[in-house]
């Protein structure tokens, strides 16, 4: 039972690339979120999904694109990244009506 | 705006003290209140919650007090210890949404 498991776990972009976060839960949880988490600044919401194939903004959605096309995975990604995206990005998993939010181990991204 | 505020930002405490972390709320359609402690390079993880019918739940060294009224929440770690040096995130929800968290209290326990 891996939990949540990130995929990368680092990564250097320049900027004006692409790229896709991928998070996979094996627990068959409905809720899946992305946060960002930046110094000073805690944990802020991107997007969150409550089921397969739904998905919602949360507090800072701007540059970014998500999709739940299958309910273990959550997608993250960046059209064209920019340095402003420098983050650690964690992704959480809740099992639906449940309460507990369980958390991947993070990815670092840096853009340069 | 700012949906859950925690305070202080950082907080030194001597072993065998008394942490204490704050946090507000506006919300009042918040119907879940849990504290999350993260050590360096690790995800945050589940460290205690309450709900809004009940004023104070206590797990070991850990209480969660609850003040509806005012709309706010604590943490409190009794017999502080090294091993709790962490960063602590409170968090709120509203059903069928997603948690949103304050900005974090680092804790440091001096030995």
């Amino acid at each position: 039972n891996a939990g949540v498991t990130q995929t990368p776990k680092f990564r250097v972009l320049k900027t004006g690339q692409s790229m896709t976060l991928l998070c996979a839960q094996d627990m068959n949880h409905e809720y899946m979120y992305w946060y960002r988490q930046d110094p000073g600044m805690g944990l802020r919401l991107i997007h969150y999904s409550v089921g397969e194939g739904t998905t919602a903004k949360g507090e800072v959605p701007d540059g970014y694109n998500v999709s739940r096309l299958k309910k273990q995975n959550f997608l993250l990604g960046l059209e064209s990244a920019a340095p402003s995206q420098t983050s650690v990005y964690f992704c959480a998993s809740v099992l639906g009506g449940g309460r507990e939010a369980f958390f991947g181990q993070g990815t670092r991204l840096t853009v340069v | 705006q700012q949906q859950v505020k925690q305070s202080p930002q950082s907080l030194i405490v001597q072993k065998g003290g008394i942490s204490i972390i704050n946090c507000a709320y506006e919300n009042t359609a918040f119907d879940y209140f849990p504290w999350y402690q993260q050590f360096p390079g690790k995800g945050p993880a589940l460290l205690i919650a309450i709900r809004p019918d009940v004023s104070e739940k206590k797990e070991g060294r850990f209480t969660i007090s609850f003040n509806k009224s005012a709309k706010q929440f604590s943490l409190h770690i009794m017999d502080s210890q090294p091993g709790d040096s962490a960063t602590y995130f409170c968090a709120a929800r509203q059903a069928g949404t997603a948690l949103i968290f304050g900005k974090g209290t680092t804790l440091s326990v001096s030995s």
